[in-house]
């Protein structure tokens, strides 16, 4: 199957400070990635919708200035949360569809573990 | 998205077949139903998605109800590396937006 990487696999910073997560489609291009956040024994909840080559979607009730999505490219989505604070601390995943195989299916990344101290 | 109904907790014994139901009663006529996991830790896994008919693959098999208003995930012979939580997970076909709303699952417990 396709591959998703996450960079960094976790992360520890301090209160006020910008942390950036990078998600990348390995062997498939993709248009559109998201982006989830899971806090502990919680489902995952999408975040936003991230497009290549224009702004980001937000979901209901997600700050846009605080989760800055940039798709560069056709490989590369990052999200920045900005002005980090404890309550942001969670799992932070990604995915991406692959349709080479026109089978509709998402592949996600390993996800991000941030930690804000 | 149409919303689905899972148990929030099932145990299986190791070797044995596990069945987890999904009831989507609100389901409409372009919903595909996927189904997908995750370990402790790790980002979901696709397990397997269908529309109408039965759909085999090597980790699993859906048994999709004739008026579709409910779905069964097959785990034909259950390892300990099956524990994790299943969603199941209602993608509309006629959408090109692709993004997928989880629900809170089922977590499988596979006893040695």
């Amino acid at each position: 199957g396709a591959v998703v990487s996450q960079h960094p696999s976790w992360v520890i910073c301090k209160s006020g400070t910008s942390v950036k997560i990078e998600c990348r489609s390995l062997d498939f291009q993709a248009t559109t990635m998201f982006w989830y956040r899971q806090f502990p024994k919680q489902s995952l909840m999408l975040m936003a919708t991230s497009n290549e080559g224009s702004k980001a979607t937000y979901e209901q009730g997600v700050e846009k200035d605080k989760f800055l999505i940039n798709h560069a490219s056709l490989t590369l989505s990052t999200l920045t949360v900005t002005s980090a604070h404890p309550e942001d601390s969670s799992f932070y995943i990604c995915s991406a569809p692959s349709h080479r195989d026109f089978s509709d299916t998402q592949y996600f990344g390993p996800g991000t573990r941030l930690t804000v101290l | 998205d149409a919303k689905t109904t899972q148990p929030n907790s099932m145990e299986s014994n190791e070797e044995e077949p596990v069945h987890l139901p999904c009831n989507h009663s609100t389901i409409s006529g372009t919903d595909y139903i996927h189904w997908y996991r995750q370990l402790p830790s790790q980002g979901p896994e696709y397990v397997i998605h269908g529309l109408t008919s039965n759909v085999n693959n090597r980790m699993a098999s859906l048994a999709i109800a004739e008026d579709r208003k409910s779905s069964t995930l097959i785990l034909h012979r259950a390892t300990l590396r099956d524990a994790a939580v299943y969603y199941c997970i209602l993608r509309d076909g006629s959408s090109n937006t692709g993004k997928l709303i989880f629900g809170q699952g089922t977590t499988l417990q596979v006893k040695p």
